[in-house]
């Protein structure tokens, strides 16, 4: 079985462009979510949908990003103008069951290693 | 929103347990705790889970006393291949129905020969 995958595994972009990041989560999982480390940071969440519904945003640091899951099935988050401070590790997560009171067992893929100049 | 407190970082040698403690003195009636592992340019893997007393499964072990306001991973005869940053969650639950997962700073546990 496929798990979670991300794609780049790393971009590099000048400061102002743009830079959508997309993830595959694990079929069938209903769940997604974001998360990124900034340098030196802890991981921090980001978002969560469940199926194609943003079901929590408020980790969305600004309106410079916008996460789509059109679908319900792949996700992309975009970075439009990227600035200096967005660099790091972007990463996505999935999980099935939404029932539960818990977050349960969360899949993540590597990761998508964002830079910016 | 539950906040987890661990060690930086940890050093053992190979063959030892290694017992990894989180605080976490505001974790809610629903909250559960989760344990992930970390390896460089990976994503987190979970390890294990549970609400409260003890839970087992092949990698390791989870200790939860009656209070819940911290829990013990333990490691049983760590490898070399343990190196890694673990970390410590509480479940919490966002609004609207949401799950949002905290990650604090982990511990960067070093196993040497």
């Amino acid at each position: 079985e496929a798990g979670v995958t991300q794609f780049p595994s790393h971009s590099v972009i000048e400061k102002g462009q743009t830079v959508t990041l997309r993830c595959d989560p694990i079929s069938g999982h209903d769940n997604l979510y974001w998360y990124r480390r900034v340098m030196g940071k802890e991981i921090k969440f980001l978002l969560h949908f469940v199926k194609e519904s943003k079901q929590d945003e408020s980790g969305m640091p600004n309106n410079r990003f916008l996460a789509e899951r059109t679908g319900g099935t792949y996700s992309t988050l975009k970075v439009q103008p990227a600035e200096l401070e967005d660099s790091g590790v972007y990463f996505c997560a999935s999980s099935q069951d939404i029932s539960r009171l818990y977050p349960g067992e969360l899949f993540f893929g590597e990761g998508s290693r964002l830079t910016v100049l | 929103l539950a906040k987890t407190t661990q060690p930086i970082s940890m050093d053992s040698y190979e063959g030892q347990e290694v017992n990894i403690t989180c605080s976490h003195n505001n974790i809610a009636t629903n909250d559960y705790i989760t344990w992930y592992q970390q390896f460089p340019s990976q994503g987190p893997r979970f390890i294990i889970q549970g609400y409260k007393t003890k839970v087992t499964n092949e990698v390791a072990s989870l200790f939860i006393p009656a209070d819940r306001k911290s829990s013990t991973l333990s490691l049983p005869r760590v490898s070399l291949s343990d190196t890694a940053v673990y970390y410590c969650l509480v479940g919490d639950q966002g609004g609207g129905g949401g799950f949002k997962t905290i990650f604090g700073a982990g511990t960067r546990l070093f196993v040497k020969a």
